[in-house]
């Protein structure tokens, strides 16, 4: 069956680093993003791909960054983390174009920034 | 600009009544609508939308949602709902002429048996 994985699940990092989240999907999606998860906050967009090279900021994307060489992964980094990056990590994909389709997400990654 | 609320944060209903979970949008064309649910330590899943059509959405495990333009709201029911429906409940728009969705901040939903 057709899944979207997130890797690690769990990670601890100090300040400072540089951290990088894994997302890889087997749909044969076009479209792929990352979202945090944040009490009060619910979901917010930080990056977005609609294709191979094609990557856009979202709302809340100062200090991450993403590449996209192929179409099964969107790795997500943040460049030095900082505390405030402490959240849960979602990762996204859905098909189509025009944004009638539903996202499949994966299962999350819970990043702590000490 | 999109935007999506949930009103309550929290919803608490008894085993076997009906529920409804509340969500309105702001869009300057034509929505598109979405419902997902999260069970703890897992990702979101897809419940329902409405895209264009019949207001009233039929989706997994016997939720349904309908989609009122007059009142710029989509709200979640169940007619009868399980324990195991216990879990948190994400509304989503999408402004048709926006590249991405706006989620709301989430219902808990607390199913007593």
């Amino acid at each position: 069956d057709a899944e979207i994985t997130q890797s690690p699940r769990h990670k601890i990092t100090e300040t400072g680093r540089q951290v990088t989240l894994a997302c890889h999907q087997t749909w044969n999606h076009n479209n792929m993003f990352w979202y945090r998860q944040d009490l009060g906050h619910g979901l917010r967009l930080i990056h977005y791909s609609y294709g191979v090279q094609d990557t856009n900021k979202g709302e809340v994307s100062d200090g991450y960054s993403v590449s996209r060489s192929n179409t099964e992964d969107l790795p997500l980094t943040l460049e030095s983390a900082a505390s405030s990056q402490t959240s849960v990590y979602f990762c996204a994909s859905s098909g189509g174009a025009g944004g009638a389709y539903e996202q499949y997400f994966g299962p999350g990654t819970r990043l702590t920034v000490t | 600009a999109q935007s999506v609320a949930q009103p309550e944060d929290q919803v608490n209903v008894a085993e076997g009544n009906p529920l409804t979970v509340k969500c309105t949008y702001s869009v300057s064309g034509n929505p598109y609508l979405f419902w997902y649910v999260q069970y703890p330590n897992r990702g979101l899943q897809f419940l329902l939308k409405y895209i264009t059509g019949d207001n009233l959405v039929k989706g997994s495990y016997g939720f349904e949602a309908e989609f009122n333009k007059s009142q710029t709201s989509f709200h979640l029911k169940k007619p009868s709902a399980l324990v195991s429906d216990s879990a948190l409940y994400f509304c989503a728009v999408r402004d048709k002429g926006y590249s991405t969705l706006t989620f709301g901040k989430g219902t808990m939903l607390l199913v007593s048996p």
